[in-house]
């Protein structure tokens, strides 16, 4: 069974940077993945941010940035704001399926 | 605007049936698929399925291949979750989700807003 690494929790001060990975057991993610981003906030439903690695929707802010890094997909918060505080999950593509991450719950203190 | 309106709570016993729904509007409901996200309580999303309503194609994670049912009637742009016989352990909220595929990529953009199934004797 295929499995998505995230790192459990994260900490980050009000105006930094921080990047959250998102690991594949079948070895390195790669663009075929469509690596997707999505915030969820207490009592909210799930909301996307990132999609296809590195694509903002509409809604998105400029301070979410995604990419690729060692083998990974990354999601990059620059200039983190406190709402920013939420749990983020990735999401991957496996040729017919859809696999999430366990999800990173971000504080920002 | 797309929207993807979910239909509300719902409480029921051990092995009664239940259909959910995910009715999506703004866009053309043949074109996309609706895929369907459980989060039990306390706990993570997890894929659970996807629906090509235009020819319902349909496509199980094999952790709920069986235990679920997921169709679509395109006349009414609904997308639904069956259950035949709900367990306590179907407790959880349940989103429906829009995934689209084009120009070589697939991704996800709007969200329902969630149904809150509780399965209790």
């Amino acid at each position: 069974q295929t499995v998505v690494a995230q790192e459990p929790s994260l900490t980050v001060s009000p105006g930094g940077t921080v990047t959250l990975t998102c690991a594949s057991s079948t070895g390195a993610v790669t663009g075929g993945y469509y690596p997707n981003w999505i915030q969820q906030k207490p009592g909210q439903a799930p909301r996307a941010l990132i999609y296809g690695t590195n694509l903002r929707h509409s809604w998105t802010p400029a301070r979410f940035s995604g990419s690729l890094l060692g083998g990974k997909a990354a999601l990059t918060l620059s200039g983190v704001q406190p709402e920013d505080e939420a749990k983020y999950y990735c999401l991957l593509y496996y040729a017919g399926a859809w696999v999430f991450g366990g999800g990173t719950e971000l504080t920002v203190l | 605007e797309v929207q993807l309106v979910q239909s509300g709570a719902e409480v029921k016993k051990p092995g009664e049936s239940l259909t959910i729904s995910c009715k999506g509007s703004g866009y053309s409901f043949t074109t996309s698929w609706i895929g369907w996200v459980r989060q039990m309580p306390g706990k993570g999303l997890e894929w659970m399925g996807i629906i090509y309503p235009g020819d319902s194609d349909t496509r199980y994670n094999p952790s709920f291949q069986g235990l679920v049912t997921i169709s679509a009637d395109k006349s009414i742009t609904t997308a639904f979750l069956q259950w035949s016989s709900l367990k306590a352990s179907d407790t959880a909220m349940y989103y429906c989700a829009r995934v689209i595929s084009a120009a070589g990529i697939r991704w996800l953009d709007s969200w329902g807003q969630g149904t809150l199934v509780t399965v209790s004797s």
